[in-house]
């Protein structure tokens, strides 16, 4: 079974400039997650969307934003790229079951796109 | 808010030598997620740990939880050189405002 896919690998822009990072969950998860790991601040959470929809979103600014398609594969976008947006981006996907003490929505993570702005 | 705290945040280590990585986080969680991240890859699951008393065991390495103390250990038993990789505790948020939030990690290192 195809893990969690990301691309580019790498990506290389400048500052002010806008990146898109694409993520393809594994097959039969709905639920898409971004994280940034920044050097020295560890894994943050970005964004969850769900069926579609955004659900939750972390302390980071409107400037990063993102959708999720039909066939359940995200997009995330940083626009007015700043230094310090410098850093390694996870997208990991869950299965979301209905409630109950032994739902195992555990996430799987991707590789990562490095991005890097100079 | 959820705040996450790993220690030590660095470990060196001998092969066939034993340690714990100690995870405490701050409110209620249902679950706790250890990964392992090799330098320059990205996350893999290792344990999923669900309720009081849960243990978890997987080759050399043992995962146990106290939701009362909000503790979570992974235990190393006789380290090998494979083991050397960074470690992230992970805890849950239920609800609306679901999220994962992990804490800074353990970067280990076994030496021969």
């Amino acid at each position: 079974e195809a893990g969690v896919t990301q691309s580019p690998t790498h990506l290389i822009k400048t500052r002010g400039q806008q990146a898109t990072l694409r993520c393809s969950p594994i097959s039969g998860h709905t639920s898409v997650y971004w994280y940034q790991q920044a050097l020295g601040l560890g894994l943050q959470f970005l964004l969850w969307y769900d069926e579609g929809e955004e659900r939750n979103r972390g302390n980071f600014p409107p400037r990063f934003s993102g959708r999720q398609f039909p066939n359940y594969s995200s997009e995330l976008n940083v626009n007015a790229l700043e230094l310090e947006d410098s850093a390694l981006y996870l997208c990991a996907s869950s299965l979301v079951l209905a409630g109950g003490p032994t739902r195992t929505d555990t996430q799987y993570f991707g590789p990562g796109t490095r991005l890097t702005v100079l | 808010e959820l705040k996450v705290e790993q220690n030590p945040l660095f470990l060196s280590m001998q092969e066939g030598k034993n340690y714990t990585i100690y995870c405490n986080y701050s409110t209620t969680s249902d679950r706790l997620y250890w990964y392992r991240q090799d330098p320059g890859k990205s996350l893999e699951s290792l344990f999923v740990l669900l309720s009081n008393g849960a243990v978890k065991q997987e080759g050399r390495l043992m995962a146990s939880l106290d939701t009362k103390a909000r503790l979570s250990t992974l235990h190393i038993t006789a380290a090998v050189h494979d083991l050397s990789a960074t470690y992230f505790c992970a805890v849950d948020t239920r609800g609306s405002n679901y999220k994962l939030t992990f804490g800074k990690g353990t970067l280990l290192t076994v030496n021969p």
